[in-house]
């Protein structure tokens, strides 16, 4: 069984549409996050979700849009894609960050390219 | 100013060789934790080893180690015994904190690529 799974792992799409991506853990860990990676592989925090709550909201276009229907799921929308939005989406998930000793456990990726 | 800094883009080792990958990290928080994951050309994000700020030994798991330097803002991976299959993209991360607008935040560092020739 995946721990953390999203969904599409590949995504092409023209600039302008908008698209979503998936996330569900099944670990039981009561906080989520959307990171991405560019194109230099750096990976910067986007948004966190704790127990369904928006904790973190890093300095992202309102064009993303993160949500939590329940703690086990996080999308993210993403409206009017634009070229600069190519990159690779990770999902993550942790348990309580006190016992952080297990870390967080990352999902595969979506690869987002826009054309 | 970075938090996380991997001053080596790109480090190569012999199999079976051991070797160390550089990360230094900037916070004025008593309470964080430092992590290491390694990203193969697969892309997938696999974690391989936690420090905590107040842990009085350096942790260890398998072939890798963390030499903690706490006065030095220092937390390197050293990974023994290379293997091919240790090939792959290395990233240091810190967690500051417990709490607040930062809850579980992971900021993480340039990466290193690490190439293991036979």
């Amino acid at each position: 069984d995946t721990a953390v799974s999203q969904t599409p792992k590949y995504l092409v799409t023209q600039m302008g549409n908008d698209k979503s991506i998936k996330c569900e853990q099944n670990l039981g860990h009561d906080t989520m996050y959307w990171y991405k990676q560019d194109s230099k592989k750096f990976l910067k925090i986007m948004f966190s979700y704790n127990n369904k709550e928006l904790i973190i909201n890093e300095t992202v276009p309102n064009r993303f849009s993160p949500k939590s229907p329940d703690k086990a799921h996080l999308n993210l929308h993403i409206n009017s894609l634009e070229l600069g939005d190519s990159a690779v989406y990770f999902c993550a998930s942790s348990q309580d960050v006190s016992q952080p000793r297990n870390g967080y456990t990352f999902g595969s990726g979506t690869r987002l390219t826009v054309v | 100013a970075q938090k996380i800094t991997q001053t080596q883009p790109g480090m190569f080792v012999q199999e079976k060789e051991a070797v160390t990958l550089d990360c230094t990290y900037d916070t004025s928080d008593p309470s964080y934790g430092l992590f290491w994951y390694k990203q193969p050309s697969s892309g997938e994000m696999i974690f391989l080893i936690y420090q905590g700020s107040y842990d009085q030994q350096n942790a260890t798991e398998g072939r890798y180690s963390l030499n903690f330097q706490k006065a030095r803002k220092s937390a390197n991976l050293v990974i023994s015994a290379s293997q091919l299959g240790d090939s792959a993209m290395y990233f240091c991360a810190m967690r500051e904190g417990t709490g607040g607008t930062s809850y579980g935040k992971l900021t993480f560092g340039q990466g290193t690529i690490l190439t293991v020739h036979p």
